[in-house]
């Protein structure tokens, strides 16, 4: 089955700085990539996603970017706020349409003001 | 805007009762999900339900679990006899349909099994 790897498991940054945060996948079927952020308390939420027919794909300060080959994908957020603080995880599936994904194991991004 | 809601948030039992989490997706969505969250580790796919059946399930969801939509509108998952292991947080999610993508989940339900 696939196994998502996900990286660092927790970021320090300073307001205004970029954030990275790198996940590699096992299956080369996947073809959805969604990021998800965990806010303390609540359920996960969609923030950006990504279909392996695409390299990259940005909304606002966020972007998502997928290399097929290396079966790795990358969430950065630039410009970072306070309120970007909270665990963001990243999942794989090669059931789109289905949604049985694979989590990675979680970042915990802590913005500095 | 449209949620899925979760009942109890918390809910705490001895080990070997019976306990039911309830779920209502949101209304115009035909897929149903249940993940667990382990304290402190990644989120995990336990079973998902389409059209009044499992579509898919994980070696997680064994003979103790099962999910049921009982009438319109909600969606419970139920564990038969509950053990310490079963402790953790557990998401519904539901999603519009096929090549839609997006899941939204539930707040959760912490369950507590001592």
């Amino acid at each position: 089955g696939e196994n998502v790897e996900q990286h660092p498991s927790t970021l320090s940054v300073q307001e205004g700085d970029s954030a990275v945060i790198k996940c590699t996948y096992s299956d080369s079927a996947s073809n959805y990539f969604p990021w998800y952020k965990q806010e303390l308390g609540k359920g996960p939420q969609l923030i950006i996603d990504i279909r392996s027919n695409v390299g990259e794909k940005k909304d606002q300060r966020i972007a998502v970017t997928l290399n097929k080959t290396a079966k790795h994908f990358s969430l950065h957020i630039t410009e970072t706020q306070p309120e970007d603080s909270a665990v963001y995880f990243c999942a794989a599936t090669a059931n789109f349409g289905n949604e049985k994904l694979t989590f990675g194991t979680g970042t915990r991004l802590t913005i500095i003001p | 805007e449209p949620e899925v809601t979760q009942t109890p948030s918390h809910q705490v039992t001895q080990m070997g009762q019976e306990v039911i989490l309830r779920c209502v997706p949101i209304s115009n969505h035909l897929y149903f999900y249940w993940y667990r969250q382990i304290l402190g580790q990644k989120v995990e796919f336990l079973v998902s339900f389409y059209n009044n059946e499992i579509s898919e399930k994980s070696e997680i969801f064994d003979d103790q679990f099962s999910v049921e939509r009982p009438d319109g509108s909600n969606f419970t998952l139920k564990i038969r006899s509950t053990k310490l292991e079963d402790s953790a947080m557990y998401f519904c999610a539901s999603s519009k349909g096929v090549n839609t993508g997006e899941l939204f989940f539930g707040e959760g339900s912490r369950l507590t099994v001592l």
